[in-house]
């Protein structure tokens, strides 16, 4: 199975700062790849996939870059509804896998 | 608008099973794969099992496999989980997901299953 790693596990941060989530791959996976995002006692929520296309409806402020092995997820000016936790996972290969999350906390 | 609503979740015991549902609405359900995918109390997302729109493939992860059966009934719109032998490691938010290729574009709520004596 690929294995996704996420870092941080943790980011402490202020609204209007810029944020940023790093995902890695333990194979190459081309650019597939999705981020989501969760609130607290919510669903997770696609965001991007194909590792920078942004889904419906989803605010400009997030993006994503990366192919292969290496991958990032910014929000460029932190909102309050943006405090959440944030997965990234590989489509690649059976099976789909995810990282182990990134928490975005004040 | 595109829902998905699951239901099911119990608390059983050990060596217990349990079945839970989904219910698709707003699209058409038979033209899409389908997902199960869980999240045990304060952890991560774990890939369940999936199946494809016609009902002919189905896969799983290898720590279901065996004790996890995968069904839908496209004229329902219904999605099911059949959970045998259930395990404490087992416990967890089992969310339905839409699949797009093996992007999971549309989320339930989640049913929440617990297994303890």
């Amino acid at each position: 199975d690929i294995q996704m790693t996420q870092s941080p596990s943790s980011v402490s941060a202020s609204v209007g700062d810029r944020v940023t989530i790093t995902c890695r791959a333990s194979q190459g996976i081309s650019t597939w790849l999705a981020w989501y995002q969760q609130n607290p006692g919510k669903a997770p929520k696609l965001l991007i996939y194909a590792a920078s296309t942004l889904q419906s409806g989803v605010p400009s402020r997030f993006s994503g870059s990366g192919s292969g092995t290496d991958f990032t997820l910014t929000i460029s000016s932190l909102q309050p509804e943006d405090f959440a936790t944030y997965y990234c996972q590989q489509a690649h290969s059976f099976p789909p896998t995810f990282g182990g999350g990134t928490k975005v906390e004040i | 608008e595109v829902q998905l609503l699951e239901a099911g979740g119990d608390l059983v015991q050990p060596g217990g099973s349990l079945r839970l549902s989904c219910a698709a609405s707003g699209f058409t359900f038979s033209s899409y794969s389908m997902s199960w995918v869980r999240q045990a109390p304060g952890k991560g997302l774990e890939w369940v099992s999936a199946m494809s729109g016609g009902g002919g493939s189905t896969y799983f992860a290898d720590s279901v496999k065996g004790r996890f059966t995968i069904s839908r009934d496209n004229s329902k719109n219904m999605l099911y989980l059949q959970m045998n032998s259930l395990r404490a490691e087992d416990t967890a938010i089992y969310y339905c997901g839409r699949l797009s290729v093996w992007y999971h574009d549309v989320w339930g709520q989640g049913t929440l299953v617990a297994v303890s004596a």
